[in-house]
């Protein structure tokens, strides 16, 4: 069974801050998707990566991806309150279709 | 284009009733996927569907649960007899691949369920 362990459960900063969401695995994934989901809505796709190493900007956000393929990082620059919700990472193994989703990151960004 | 929707948005039921929840995937996606997810938690696979394959069920948790799919259209799960530690929202997704590296789920807002 994979399993991706994510890190810290909550975190609550103010604005303009930066930091740091850690999302880790024993298990090897062919890809990785961080997804934000606000309250009340349904996961919406951030960014998928796929080759080791791989490094991805989204404005603020700056996704990586480990070089084994097991772990993965979302860095968020001078945070704004809209970033706040729930970040999730989710790994897909080689040929499968099932997503194996953290329990996610809950952040909240004080203006 | 229409987003994946579901319906109802909210549903609350008494122990022992059976429920019903739909979903309407987008338009020309083959794939469809069912999750649990509880207070907290993370997200829980129940079930996929692809195409006209056999959908695989490994993650329902038990037999109450079962979930049906019209060819590439509407999806409904159902639960029968609900228990209270059903209460949980239930999110519906689909995508146009059904692979590992660029499968891309696209997520509906989900189902509230409040088992009284």
């Amino acid at each position: 069974t994979q399993l991706l362990e994510q890190s810290p459960q909550f975190l609550s900063i103010q604005e303009g801050e930066n930091l740091t969401v850690y999302c880790n695995s024993s298990s090897v994934f062919s890809s990785l998707q961080w997804y934000r989901q606000e309250p009340g809505e349904g996961p919406v796709l951030l960014v998928t990566v796929v080759t080791g190493g791989e490094v991805k900007k989204l404005k603020r956000l700056t996704f990586q991806f480990g070089d084994a393929r097991k772990d993965s990082s979302l860095h968020i620059t001078a945070a704004q309150p809209g970033d706040t919700g729930l970040y999730l990472c989710a790994g897909a193994g080689a040929g499968s279709y099932q997503l194996t989703f953290g329990k996610g990151t809950k952040l909240s960004v004080i203006p | 284009g229409a987003g994946v929707s579901q319906s109802p948005s909210n549903k609350v039921t008494e122990k022992g009733k059976d429920v019903e929840l739909r979903c309407d995937p987008i338009s020309g996606h083959t794939a469809l996927y069912w999750y649990r997810q509880r207070l907290g938690q993370g997200l829980e696979f129940l079930i996929y569907f692809q195409g006209n394959s056999a959908p695989d069920k490994s993650g329902l948790p038990s037999d109450r649960f079962s979930a049906e799919r019209t060819g590439e259209s509407v999806s409904t799960l159902t639960i029968q007899r609900t228990q209270q530690e059903d209460s949980a929202v239930y999110l519906c997704a689909s995508s146009l691949a059904s692979s590992g590296r660029y499968n891309e789920q696209f997520f509906g807002p989900g189902t509230r369920l409040t088992v009284l």
